[in-house]
This record gives structure tokens, C-alpha cells and sequence, in this order.
């Protein structure tokens, strides 16, 4: 099976201006993650979504949202950018419940100038 | 909230030796703990999991083992390599309510060859 795969892999944009990243998730799993990686902060969940509905969601503001399509695709947007937003952005895949193994996929590195 | 606290930040073994990293828990309704494993330009890939009704956990040289009275848990590498070379994230999921998956903030092992 092909593993997680997010577009685009790496993203320059510009305080104010809005964002929208991709996740094509493993074939089968129905739910997708989102996670933040900074240097100072490390891992944070942003939200999970399954079945097109958002299950869970961690402390973002709400300029962080996302969505998910009936194939399991998922897509997040930030909106009016911050420098602070400069991360790396992962999406994790699951068959089932967020109890279960998560896959990551490789990241789009995002960077705000 | 759950809070995942990882120890050492670093660690450099020599090849062949073991490696011991160490994570505690804060919400005793977890049940869940994976292990990440994290290369330079990589998303976050799953090396070994274990849940709150299993003490340990093996995988060749890779061992978990969990202990929820105390509610730390632990990755044992034997024999490393050169390529064990990685940061390495303790994360685990609350039962209670949500399930969003809380990482440690990583550690950086180093195999000296």
C-alpha cells in the first residue's frame, strides 16, 4: 500500500496571507490527524477528522481549520498567517479510532515571512 | 489535559551498546503509547506501541515496557547501529473524553560507530 501523502512538500507565504495544505491518506484509513512540529514546542495535535466529520481538535485558534472529503482526504487552511505558523505540518493516518497505530506522512514545511 | 514528559533530551551510545529512553505520564486513563521514530527530512514513522493491558513489548532489538502504576514507560535498543541514529518520540493517548495523541519533546540519539 502506498503510505500518507501531503502536498505540497514545502510552502513560502507571507504574513496575512492564508494557506492550504493537503493529506491523502492511506487506502482504507479513515481517519486523519493533524500535528504541528516546532523546535520549541515539538508534536501538537491540531484535529482529527473521521468520516468527514471533526472528532476531536486541540488548543488552536481558530484560524487553523480543516475538513475531510468522502474519500479521506483532508485538507487544513490557516488563515491570516503569523510568522509563529512557520512549521512543519504532519498528517497521520488511521483504520479506525485515534487509539490506534498512526502513520505519518512526510510533512509540508511551511514557512512565513 | 495529558502531559508527556521524555528524558534524556540526548543521548550518545557507542555501536553495540543500549539505549534507554523514558517517559512519564500524567493521565492515569491512558491506554495507549507508541513510539515514533523521526529522521532528519521525515515524518514520524511507528517502531513499537504498547497498550495499558501489556507490560512489555518486544521487536528484535526494540523493547517496550510500561508501568502504570508509577505511569512511566520506556524504550529499550540493544546492539545499536549507526542507523538507530534518530530523534525518538514517547507519546500517549488519553482514554478520557479525547483522543489525541500528546507527544514528549523528543530525544536525539546519537550512535557512535
Amino acid at each position: 500500500k502506498a503510505g500518507v501523502t501531503q502536498t505540497p512538500r514545502y510552502l513560502i507565504k507571507t504574513r496575512g496571507q492564508q494557506v492550504t495544505l493537503s493529506c491523502s491518506p492511506i487506502s482504507g484509513h479513515r481517519s486523519v490527524s493533524w500535528y504541528q512540529q516546532t523546535p520549541g514546542q515539538g508534536l501538537q495535535f491540531l484535529f482529527e477528522y473521521f468520516s468527514e466529520t471533526q472528532r476531536n481538535k486541540g488548543n488552536f485558534p481558530g484560524r487553523f481549520s480543516g475538513r475531510q472529503f468522502s474519500n479521506s482526504r483532508s485538507e487544513m487552511n490557516v488563515s491570516t498567517l503569523e510568522l509563529g505558523d512557520s512549521a512543519l505540518y504532519l498528517c497521520a493516518s488511521s483504520p479506525e479510532s485515534l487509539g490506534n497505530e498512526q502513520f505519518f506522512g512526510p510533512g509540508t514545511r511551511l514557512t512565513v515571512l | 489535559g495529558e502531559n508527556v514528559e521524555q528524558h534524556p533530551s540526548t543521548l550518545s551510545v557507542q555501536e553495540g551498546d543500549s539505549a534507554v529512553i523514558k517517559c512519564t505520564y500524567s493521565d492515569s486513563a491512558s491506554n495507549y503509547f507508541p513510539w515514533y521514530k523521526q529522521e532528519l527530512g521525515k515524518g514520524p514513522q511507528l517502531i513499537i506501541d504498547i497498550r495499558s493491558n501489556v507490560g512489555e513489548k518486544k521487536d528484535q532489538r526494540i523493547a517496550v515496557t510500561l508501568n502504570k502504576t508509577a505511569k512511566h514507560f520506556s524504550l529499550h535498543i540493544t546492539e545499536t547501529q549507526p542507523e538507530d541514529s534518530a530523534v525518538y518520540f514517547c507519546a500517549a493517548v488519553s482514554g478520557a473524553g479525547s483522543y489525541q495523541l500528546t507527544f514528549g519533546k523528543g530525544t536525539k540519539l546519537s550512535v557512535i560507530p
